[in-house]
């Protein structure tokens, strides 16, 4: 069983640009989170997707956007970086069935921003 | 109401011993409470897990203690290795729903 992957490991961008980071999820799995973990800080939730639609939305501005695809891979997408952006940018899977909660993190992608 | 506290911000402990984090909540709406440990340059890994319906939960040399009246949940480490040093987080979150994380415990375990 595969677990959950994330593409690229590390990103170096400049003010102003655009940023796509990719996740596949686990194995069986329909639901992916993305989280923003600053450094020295815990990861700060900045949303999710369930069978492709958004299903819930932290403290982000809307240059923060995302997709889910039919085979529940994501993505995540950020316009207009600013300094700030720079972090550890995190993908969770879980399998949203019943009473199931537990979410499992992939490696991340580290973003700079310069 | 969607802070989880986390405390104390780093801890050393002598291999053998026992390290205690704990965290506090203030949402009674949580009911999934999941540690989570983190080594440097990876993802978090799921540690240990509890609902409010249990006081506590035991895996291995890992304990979570949960006082649903306080708000309140903590990790014990039994016999701490090394190998155990690590950022540890704790976390609270609802059925199928985002998790909000503490701010960390940066674990150093001496040999």
């Amino acid at each position: 069983e595969t677990g959950v992957t994330q593409s690229p490991t590390h990103l170096i961008k400049t003010r102003g640009q655009q940023v796509t980071l990719r996740c596949s999820s686990q194995s069986g799995h329909n639901t992916v989170s993305w989280y923003q973990q600053a450094l020295g800080q815990g990861p700060q939730f900045i949303f999710q997707y369930y069978r492709e639609e958004e299903n819930g939305r932290g403290n982000f501005p809307p240059r923060f956007s995302g997709l889910q695809f039919p085979n529940y891979s994501s993505e995540l997408n950020v316009n207009a970086l600013e300094l700030d952006d720079s972090a550890l940018y995190l993908c969770a899977s879980s399998p949203r069935q019943g009473t199931i909660y537990e979410q499992y993190f992939g490696p991340g992608t580290r973003l700079t921003v310069t | 109401q969607q802070q989880v506290k986390q405390s104390p911000q780093s801890l050393i402990v002598q291999k053998g011993g026992i390290s205690i984090i704990n965290c506090a909540y203030e949402n009674t709406a949580f009911d999934y409470f999941p540690w989570y440990q983190q080594f440097p340059g990876k993802g978090p890994a799921l540690l240990i897990a509890i609902r409010p319906d249990v006081s506590e939960k035991k895996e291995g040399r890992f304990t979570i203690s949960f006082n649903k009246s306080a708000k309140q949940f903590s990790l014990h480490i039994m016999d701490s290795q090394p190998g155990d040093s690590a950022t540890y987080f704790c976390a609270a979150g609802t059925l199928g729903s985002r998790l909000t994380f503490g701010e960390g415990t940066q674990l150093t375990v001496n040999p």
